[in-house]
């Protein structure tokens, strides 16, 4: 099983900062997904980045993926309250993703 | 458009009795299948895929089993369930080719007492 470590676990931010969060392997993915869970809930696809060293801006979240596909990054530029959630990279194993254990982040006003 | 719902939302149940939860996709034909279970609000753990009817891959060894008796339909079961069994269960399909979107369905909370 190809692993998937995100740093930080947990995030508590006031509204209006600025944050990045991580996605780290030493394997190589074809594809890295960013995935937001809100409690109760599923799971709901941010992005999918395939080529390496790509960039995907989606409103104030900015997804990086690193050259040699094995790492990814989420920047969010001036959180909100809404941006409270677990963010969780996927990555494509070959039959199905796997998945980080994500990070919390809770966004205060 | 493609939807997927999974059932019951919630359940608590008690130790070593049974378990069925279902799955059902609706727009799309033959996609591929999933199983996630997700502890304490983190990480999800993939425990079987489906890449079509009959067909069913088991990621991690444990008393749960699962199967799919039509191509839109998949079932999560237990005979006899365990505490440890507790969590929450996501449903999920992807279009077939590895590397596409999944798309989960709502979850259910299992609490076995």
């Amino acid at each position: 099983t190809q692993l998937l470590e995100q740093s930080p676990q947990f995030l508590s931010i006031q509204e209006g900062e600025n944050l990045t969060v991580y996605c780290n392997s030493s394997s190589v993915f074809s594809s890295l997904q960013w995935y937001r869970q809100e409690p109760g809930e599923g799971p709901v696809l941010l992005v999918t980045v395939v080529t390496g060293g790509e960039v995907k801006k989606l409103k104030r979240l900015t997804f990086q993926f690193g050259d040699a596909r094995k790492d990814s990054s989420l920047h969010i530029t001036a959180a909100q309250p809404g941006d409270t959630g677990l963010y969780l990279c996927a990555g494509d194993s070959g039959y199905a993703l796997n998945f980080g254990k994500g990070t919390s982040l809770l966004v205060t006003p | 458009s493609q939807t997927i719902h999974q059932w019951p939302a919630t359940l608590v149940q008690p130790v070593g009795s049974p378990l069925s939860l279902e799955c059902t996709v609706e727009g799309t034909s033959n996609p591929n299948l999933y199983w996630y279970r997700q502890a304490a609000g983190r990480g999800l753990q993939l425990l079987f895929y489906s890449v079509g009817i009959g067909q069913i891959s088991s990621e991690v060894p444990q008393n749960l089993s699962a199967s799919r008796p039509q191509d839109r339909q998949f079932i999560l079961s237990s005979k006899k369930l365990l505490l440890s069994d507790s969590g929450f269960y996501l449903c999920a399909w992807s279009a077939g080719q590895t590397g596409n979107t999944i798309y989960f369905g709502e979850g259910s909370w299992l609490t076995v007492v």
